[in-house]
């Protein structure tokens, strides 16, 4: 078992659609990454949190510790939304990043 | 301000030969890490550098080895490729202390024929 599991592995939705990716640990963290890369592989940081809730315009990101479990929600989703979506625990015991597999969005007009 | 850059963009080399990829960090920052992505997997870590030192290391053979320079830039090299070496290799970089947040760079794609 993955120390850092996402689901869903894919995911479609239409233009508009609210969106839910969920990231669950099993490590302890001293903080959670959620990360987006587009083809091609570049790879841009969204957000670090370590409780609570973080918000960037359209997209929300939250975590509970005691459940070690965070999520990614797009809010009015939009094409250019498409991309693999990254989980990232950082390890509290050896401040090493955990990855998750991702997971690729699709959002069609 | 530019950000965490990556040399070269893509790579092809043949099995057996030996490779060194280039990143360097945004600035103010002085700590790098890599890591290798293989086709449809998360990032693995490989190595970790600060004040020019290797500070942490994943689970790669010593065929990974890397160096850091003075002006916090830093180099990954890998001997005697193999075919399974083939992956996109990411370099982030983050200030200092731990919990600092990591930036990435957009990656070196390496074939290995």
């Amino acid at each position: 078992k993955n120390e850092v599991e996402q689901s869903p592995q894919n995911l479609t939705a239409q233009e508009g659609e609210f969106i839910t990716i969920n990231c669950s640990y099993s490590v302890g963290i001293s903080a959670l990454h959620w990360l987006q890369q587009h083809p091609g592989g570049g790879i841009v940081s969204l957000f670090m949190l370590s409780s609570g809730k973080k918000k960037h315009g359209r997209l929300i990101a939250t975590i509970n510790i005691q459940e070690k479990h965070s999520s990614l929600h797009i809010t009015a989703s939009h094409p250019r939304d498409s991309a693999v979506y990254i989980c990232a625990a950082l390890s509290y015991n050896t401040d090493k990043l955990i990855f998750g597999t991702g997971t690729r969005l699709q959002v069609f007009p | 301000d530019a950000g965490v850059t990556q040399s070269p963009t893509h790579l092809i080399k043949t099995r057996g030969q030996q490779v060194t990829l280039r990143c360097s960090p945004k600035s103010g920052h002085d700590t790098v890490s890599w890591y290798q992505q293989a086709l449809g997997q998360g990032p693995q870590f490989i190595f970790q550098y600060y004040e020019e030192e290797e500070r942490q290391r994943g689970n790669f053979p010593d065929r990974f080895s890397g160096h850091q320079f003075p002006n916090y830039s830093s180099e990954l090299n890998v001997n005697a490729l193999l075919l399974g070496d083939s992956a996109l290799y990411l370099c982030a970089s983050s200030s200092g202390t731990r919990d600092n947040e990591q930036f990435f760079g957009p990656g070196t794609r390496l074939t290995v024929l």
